[in-house]
C-alpha cells in the first residue's frame, strides 16, 4: 500500500511565523498535491507538482509556496502565518488507480 | 469549470438498513471518479475508484455507479453499521484543459448511523 505521510498532526504557530509542512511518500509517485479543508469550503487545491522541482498554482496559492527538491517529498511553505491559514492541510499522491492523502496537519495560528 | 455536488448534506439511518449517497458533476470529460471516506479531525481514506469507461466497482458492502452521460455517481452501503459513519466524498478528476492534473470534491454527506 502507497503511504503519504506528513510529519505533524497538530501545530501551533504564531502570526508571522515561517512554517513548514511536509509530506513523503514511498511509492516513487511522480504527482503530489497540497489541499486545504475548512468547514463550509471543502478542499481546495494550494500547489501540485508533477516533477521533481516543478510546480503548478492551484486555486489558493496566495501566502503559499512549495518546495519539491527530491520526489519524495513535497513541502508547503507559510511563508508569513496568517490567521485565516488556519486549517486542515492535506496532503496527496496521484497514480492511475487514484489519489492518496495523507493523515492531514491541523494547523492553528493564534 | 468542474463542479460537483452531493445531496443530501447529511443523512441519519438506523443501522441495519441499505442506504445511498449521491453525487453529480456538471462536466462528463473526466478521467475517473473516487469515493472517499473521512472521519472526524483525520485524513482521506479511499473506499472506490471507478474510471470513465466503467460503469460500477464493488469493495465489500460497498457498489459505486458511474453514469458520465447524466453526470452521475451513487454509492450504495449495504446492511449499514455504526462503524460506517462517517463523511463520505465524492471526487472527479478532470481530463482534460487545465482541469487536467486536478481533482474536485463535492462537500460530501455526513453519514450518522444509530445503533
Amino acid at each position: 500500500d502507497v503511504k503519504v505521510t506528513q510529519s505533524s498532526r497538530y501545530l501551533v504557530k504564531r502570526t508571522g511565523e515561517k512554517v513548514f509542512l511536509e509530506c513523503v511518500q514511498d511509492m516513487d509517485h511522480e504527482n503530489m498535491f497540497w489541499y486545504r479543508q475548512d468547514p463550509g469550503l471543502g478542499l481546495r487545491l494550494i500547489y501540485f507538482s508533477y516533477d521533481v522541482k516543478m510546480k503548478e498554482k492551484g486555486d489558493i496559492p496566495e501566502g503559499y509556496s512549495v518546495s519539491r527538491e527530491k520526489k519524495e517529498r513535497f513541502s508547503l511553505i507559510l511563508e508569513s502565518a496568517s490567521t485565516n491559514q488556519t486549517s486542515m492541510y492535506l496532503c496527496a499522491t496521484r497514480q492511475d488507480y487514484g489519489y492518496t492523502f495523507g493523515s492531514g496537519t491541523r494547523l492553528t495560528v493564534v | 469549470k468542474q463542479e460537483v455536488t452531493q445531496i443530501p448534506a447529511a443523512l441519519s439511518v438506523p443501522e441495519g438498513e441499505n442506504l445511498v449517497l449521491n453525487c453529480s458533476f456538471t462536466d462528463s470529460a473526466i478521467y475517473n471518479l473516487q469515493w472517499f471516506r473521512q472521519d472526524p479531525g483525520k485524513g482521506l481514506t479511499s473506499l472506490l475508484l471507478i474510471q470513465s469507461s466503467q460503469r460500477e466497482q464493488t469493495s465489500g458492502r460497498l457498489n459505486a455507479s458511474l453514469d458520465k452521460s447524466s453526470g452521475r455517481s451513487t454509492l450504495y452501503i449495504a446492511a449499514s453499521q455504526p462503524g460506517d459513519s462517517a463523511t463520505y466524498l465524492c471526487a472527479v478528476h478532470d481530463a482534460s484543459g487545465a482541469g487536467s492534473y486536478q481533482l474536485t470534491f463535492g462537500k460530501g454527506t455526513k453519514l450518522s448511523v444509530i445503533p
